[in-house]
């Protein structure tokens, strides 16, 4: 079974920083790209980053760009997030999941597909 | 990166057919066929419905179709059921690896 877990939330100061990882279980880790999706109290989700299969392209939404940086480990199965210069607009649910970062054609894979579970980011003074 | 346009909310009875519409432009739900749709139910984590405008993944029941034309994509779930009572997101690739989620939709079961 395919399987995605977020872990690393918890509450950081405004200005702060803070790593989230992704382990991946249940298929082939280094044949895909991955993405970090978020989703703040009340509001819809929100695509913030993606990376493809070895980490050699990345992308960012202009929210996050400067402040956020992808990467993965593809012998740990991991992907992390790291997050800098926090604000109090970051505060979110932030969801790994599966998805080509760029569109190669037919097997391109331009969709999000497992995702975990979530892990809550609280920046609060 | 402007969020794609959905309905806030869309309502029917158990049986009835809606439709949830999402409108971007012409650089991103216009300029590629890589639409997909979510179903998310508070708390859990979201589910593909939909993906590259029509095809439908494994497991998902064929009441849920897409469709897209010009610069608006499409959810149609006919045979409303209880269960299919969740929030909806559609997403496009947008280029320079860059995706863009729709605002969301409630779907209410009367």
């Amino acid at each position: 079974e395919m399987q995605l877990v977020e872990s690393g939330g918890g509450v950081v100061r405004p200005g702060g920083s803070l790593r989230l990882s992704c382990a991946a279980s249940g298929f082939t880790f280094d044949d895909y790209g991955m993405t970090w999706v978020r989703q703040a109290p009340g509001k819809g989700l929100e695509w913030i980053s993606g990376i493809n299969w070895n980490g050699d392209s990345t992308g960012y939404a202009d929210s996050v760009k400067g402040r956020f940086t992808i990467s993965r480990d593809n012998a740990k199965n991991s992907l992390y997030l790291q997050m800098n210069r926090l604000r109090a607009e970051d505060t979110a649910f932030y969801y790994c999941a599966r998805g080509d970062i760029n569109y190669y054609g037919s097997g391109s894979r331009n969709w999000f597909d497992p995702w975990g579970q979530g892990t809550l980011v609280t920046v609060s003074s | 990166q402007s969020a794609l346009t959905q309905p806030a909310s869309v309502s029917g009875s158990p049986g009835q057919s809606i439709t949830i519409s999402c409108t971007g432009t012409s650089s991103d739900v216009g300029s590629y066929y890589l639409v997909s749709w979510y179903q998310h139910h508070s708390g859990k984590a979201p589910k593909v419905m939909i993906y590259e405008v029509t095809k439908r993944p494994s497991g998902v029941s064929n009441r849920f179709s897409g469709s897209k034309s010009g610069n608006t994509a499409s959810l149609t779930i006919s045979g409303l059921q209880a269960e299919d009572e969740a929030d909806y997101y559609c997403c496009t690739y947008a280029g320079n690896s860059i995706y863009v989620f729709g605002t969301g939709t409630k779907v209410t079961v009367l």
